[in-house]
């Protein structure tokens, strides 16, 4: 069974620039949660969508969006980068959402310049 | 607040010395705990679903213990090769799709 494949690995931007992220599921798992990974703060939950929607949010500014497709891809979207942006951007998929595990993709490392 | 703490944040064992790793947590209403292996470059990888105090999960050399307030991870007889990092995290009841992470112990194995 196919994991969850994040593309691209690599991104490299200046300030001011937005870009898209995007994420592929495991097959059947129909929730995906972004999360955000820097040395400082560790893992920080961004949000979850479940079957197109929007169901929870973490604590980080508009700049931050996503969405999901009706084949449970989802795409997130940075806009106006900051240099404080730079971090590995990690996607997750599970069933529900609802205390099942989550299983992680590799991630894209974002270097902001 | 929902929160996880984790300890120590470095752990240095020799091949075959067995060791436990602690995960605290404070959490409106838990509705799973989670245990994750992530290696440099890597995304987590799943481990352990806990549920409820008393539940406990084992495999190869780890095994996974809870109770209302805290988890461990006991490696036994580790190897090189379970080298990593080791994550904690708590979704809180209602909360869907958020998992709540500690900061991780390393550890490191040597031969």
């Amino acid at each position: 069974k196919a994991g969850v494949t994040q593309t691209p690995r690599y991104l490299i931007k200046t300030r001011g620039q937005q870009v898209t992220l995007s994420c592929s599921p495991i097959s059947g798992h129909r929730s995906v949660s972004w999360y955000q990974q820097t040395p400082g703060q560790g893992l920080q939950f961004l949000f979850e969508y479940f079957s197109e929607t929007q169901r929870n949010k973490g604590n980080f500014p508009g700049r931050f969006s996503g969405r999901q497709f009706s084949n449970s891809r989802s795409e997130m979207n940075v806009s106006t980068l900051e240099l404080g942006d730079s971090a590995l951007y990690l996607c997750a998929s599970s069933v529900t959402g609802e205390g099942q595990p989550q299983h992680f993709g590799d991630g894209t490392r974002l270097s902001i310049l | 607040e929902d929160q996880v703490t984790q300890s120590p944040e470095a752990l240095r064992l020799q091949e075959g010395e067995s060791s436990s790793l602690n995960c605290s947590y404070t959490v409106s209403g838990l509705r799973g705990l989670f245990w994750y292996r992530q290696d440099p470059g890597k995304g987590p990888e799943f481990l352990f679903t806990l549920y409820s105090a008393g539940e406990e999960k084992e495999k190869e050399r780890l095994k996974a213990t809870l109770t209302k307030k805290e988890s461990f991870l006991h490696i036994t007889a580790p190897k090189p090769e379970d080298s990593a990092t080791y994550l904690c995290a708590v979704q809180a009841t209602g909360n869907t799709g958020k998992l709540i992470f500690g900061q991780g112990t390393t550890l490191q194995v040597k031969p």
